[in-house]
């Protein structure tokens, strides 16, 4: 059992380049959701999912698009990368919006831009 | 609004040490709470949860209980080892919400 799949696991882009962040779960969940962590700042969301076609904005969303085509994949795309874009992501998913379900964390995408 | 605010790091301790991290939250209505550990390099897990007021959760040795009175849910351990080092995170979903709101994150250094 996979989980959750984030791919790739590092990578450097220049400044104005773009690229998508993949992210895919084998769990059936409804819910999937984007965050990115910084130092001293903790998770901060950036979009997030109900369920397929559905998405919406969290915190910090300048900079970034999202879709949800399927259940399984939620996919993050930077469209003209910045250095203040330089960050840890990650991916998680949920079984429910339900209030008491745990989310499930991929293993980060490492992403530095110069 | 809703919020979470942890302890600040980094804590550093002795093995077999007692372990407290505090965490108070702010929310409207009853929010369900979650510890997550993050090992060095890898993902967050989820440690323990509680879902309503009075709950104790527990894992792996680590304890929190639901506090509504004092908005609290502070992380203990009675004995740490060098294999607990790792940042903490404290968290909340709100029972009207949809996503994880997340502490900063405490680190903690144990060593032998």
């Amino acid at each position: 059992n996979a989980g959750v799949t984030q791919t790739p696991k590092f990578q450097v882009l220049k400044t104005g380049q773009s690229m998508t962040l993949q992210c895919a779960q084998d769990m059936n969940h409804e819910y999937m959701s984007w965050y990115r962590q910084d130092p001293g700042m903790g998770l901060r969301l950036i979009h997030y999912s109900v369920g397929a076609g559905i998405t919406d904005q969290g915190e910090v969303p300048n900079g970034y698009n999202v879709s949800r085509s399927t259940t399984e994949d939620f996919p993050l795309r930077l469209l003209s990368a910045a250095p203040s874009q330089t960050s840890v992501y990650f991916c998680a998913s949920s079984y429910s919006e339900g209030s008491y379900t745990e989310a499930f964390f991929g293993q980060g995408t490492r992403l530095t831009v110069v | 609004g809703n919020s979470v605010t942890q302890m600040e790091g980094p804590v550093t301790l002795s093995e077999e040490a007692f372990l407290t991290i505090n965490c108070t939250y702010t929310a409207t209505g009853y929010p369900s709470l979650f510890w997550y550990v993050q090992y060095p390099g890898e993902g967050l897990q989820l440690l323990l949860k509680a879902t309503k007021a009075d709950d104790k959760g527990s894992n792996k040795g680590f304890e929190a209980t639901y506090r509504k009175e004092t908005t609290s849910f502070h992380l203990e351990k009675g004995s740490v080892q060098v294999s607990d080092s790792a940042v903490y995170f404290c968290a909340q979903r709100p029972a009207a919400g949809t996503a994880l709101i997340f502490g900063k994150g405490t680190t903690l250094s144990v060593s032998s």
